[in-house]
């Protein structure tokens, strides 16, 4: 049983496409979290939700929207898609706040 | 601002020596929560470890060990008797209380361990 999942796990689309990445965990965590690693490894945090609502919006792009249909789902839309975008993203959820996030495989996204 | 430095990018050992990965935060506030995860080459990150400011004992875990200095701000991570399978990129990470579960992550040391 995989705790939190991801699809798809590899996405390479060309650049102006709108694409999305989907997130669900059955851990019955309230809290989830989107992240991203770039090609340096460096892990950057995108969108925090607890119990479907935005917590944490840092300085991500207008073309990124983050949508959690129920708490055990959030899902991230691309629109636009840019060179610069290509990364590894990261699902992850946690019970609280401060506890102990769970990762998902991650999405490698390629922008051509 | 918060901030997690590893200052270590690569180390390489050899089998069965010891390797210590070094931490170092920054924050003013008082309450908040350090972690070390773990990224193999397969690319998942695995969670190995959280304490909270107000826990200062050292912590040991089969051949991991973590040691959380609040006088030099640190929480470093020593491996025992290395082995192949700890090869990985190891990332130290800080949340804050009231930030709504923020890691702010450093920039990850990549461990080689060479049989």
């Amino acid at each position: 049983d995989t705790a939190v999942s991801q699809t798809p796990k590899y996405l390479v689309t060309q650049m102006g496409n709108d694409k999305s990445i989907k997130c669900e965990q059955n851990l019955g965590h309230d809290t989830m979290y989107w992240y991203k690693q770039d090609s340096k490894k460096f892990l950057k945090i995108m969108f925090s939700y607890n119990n479907k609502e935005l917590i944490i919006n840092e300085t991500v792009p207008n073309r990124f929207s983050p949508k959690s249909p129920d708490k055990a789902h959030l899902n991230l839309h691309i629109n636009s898609l840019e060179l610069g975008d290509s990364a590894v993203y990261f699902c992850a959820s946690s019970p609280y706040r401060v506890n102990e996030q769970f990762f998902g495989p991650g999405t490698r996204l390629t922008v051509l | 601002a918060q901030k997690v430095t590893q200052a270590q990018t690569e180390i390489s050992v050899v089998e069965k020596e010891d390797v210590t990965l070094d931490c170092v935060y920054e924050t003013r506030d008082t309450t908040y929560y350090l972690f070390w995860y773990k990224q193999p080459p397969s690319g998942e990150l695995v969670f190995l470890i959280r304490r909270n400011s107000f826990d200062e004992q050292n912590e040991i875990s089969g051949r991991y060990s973590w040691n959380f200095q609040k006088s030099t701000s640190s929480f470093n991570f020593t491996i025992t008797a290395s082995q192949v399978v700890d090869s990985a990129v190891y990332f130290c990470a800080l949340t804050l209380y009231n930030q709504g579960g923020k890691l702010i992550f450093g920039q990850g040391t990549e461990l080689s361990v060479k049989p």
